[in-house]
């Protein structure tokens, strides 16, 4: 296992279409999350799971964004009818969080840039 | 309002020459924090990580400091490099695990 892995690492959409992330996070971590970041900012938190059980959305999730972890293993970001908006990068991490230390190390794929013409 | 504040926002040295980066929190309880390197277009990687009783901790030509009373930490690079050209993250935890990012600190490296 080398690591977070995230694809595609690239996707043009026009918009209006619906466009889906895979993040395959390092095998043994329980705690996966999503990010979005643009140009010049840091990442702002979108949605956090602890195994397979969604336990945080931020204000930033709207409808049109749905994030799964169905096995507890890989998730998906979906964004339905993209907006111009959403033209960003989405970044996926994991982490191993074990008993009262909730916060360990997260570890960061490479990102999928998301290009909304 | 839990928040993580950076500071320059970019910062630009000749090759070889130390820097000092700065981060202001003021994250509640505060249970750790981490300065990461972020290149262009890839993602951000850990360099440190400090908890409340640690003040400094060095990982090779990077140094991070922390003064949890006045809620600051720097990251001091030695002897820089091209390659040390990146976004320099600080992320700051809570005890119950909210986790803040600040905006980062853009650092290039001329030679």
């Amino acid at each position: 296992d080398t690591g977070v892995s995230q694809n595609p690492r690239h996707k043009i959409t026009k918009r209006g279409q619906n466009v889906t992330f895979r993040c395959d996070p390092i095998s043994e971590h329980n705690r996966l999350y999503w990010y979005r970041q643009t140009l010049g900012q840091g990442p702002e938190f979108l949605t956090y799971f602890q195994n397979e059980a969604q336990l945080e959305k931020s204000r930033l999730l709207s409808d049109r964004f749905s994030a799964e972890r169905p096995k507890g293993s890989f998730s998906t970001l979906e964004i339905q009818r993209t907006e111009q908006g959403d033209s960003a990068m989405y970044l996926c991490a994991s982490s191993l969080a074990r008993g009262t230390d909730v916060t360990g190390e997260l570890f960061f794929g490479e990102g999928s840039r998301l290009t909304v013409l | 309002k839990n928040q993580v504040e950076q500071s320059p926002q970019s910062l630009i040295i000749l090759e070889g020459k130390n820097c000092t980066l700065q981060c202001n929190y003021t994250v509640s309880p505060f249970s750790n924090l981490r300065w990461y390197k972020q290149d262009t277009g890839r993602g951000p990687v850990s360099l440190t990580i400090m908890t409340f009783s640690e003040n400094t901790k060095s990982n090779g030509r990077y140094t991070a400091t922390l003064d949890a009373d006045t809620k600051q930490s720097s990251l001091h690079i030695t002897a820089s490099q091209l390659s040390d050209s990146a976004s320099y993250i600080c992320v700051v935890s809570a005890r119950n695990n909210d986790m803040r990012f600040g905006a980062g600190t853009r650092l290039t490296v001329k030679p």
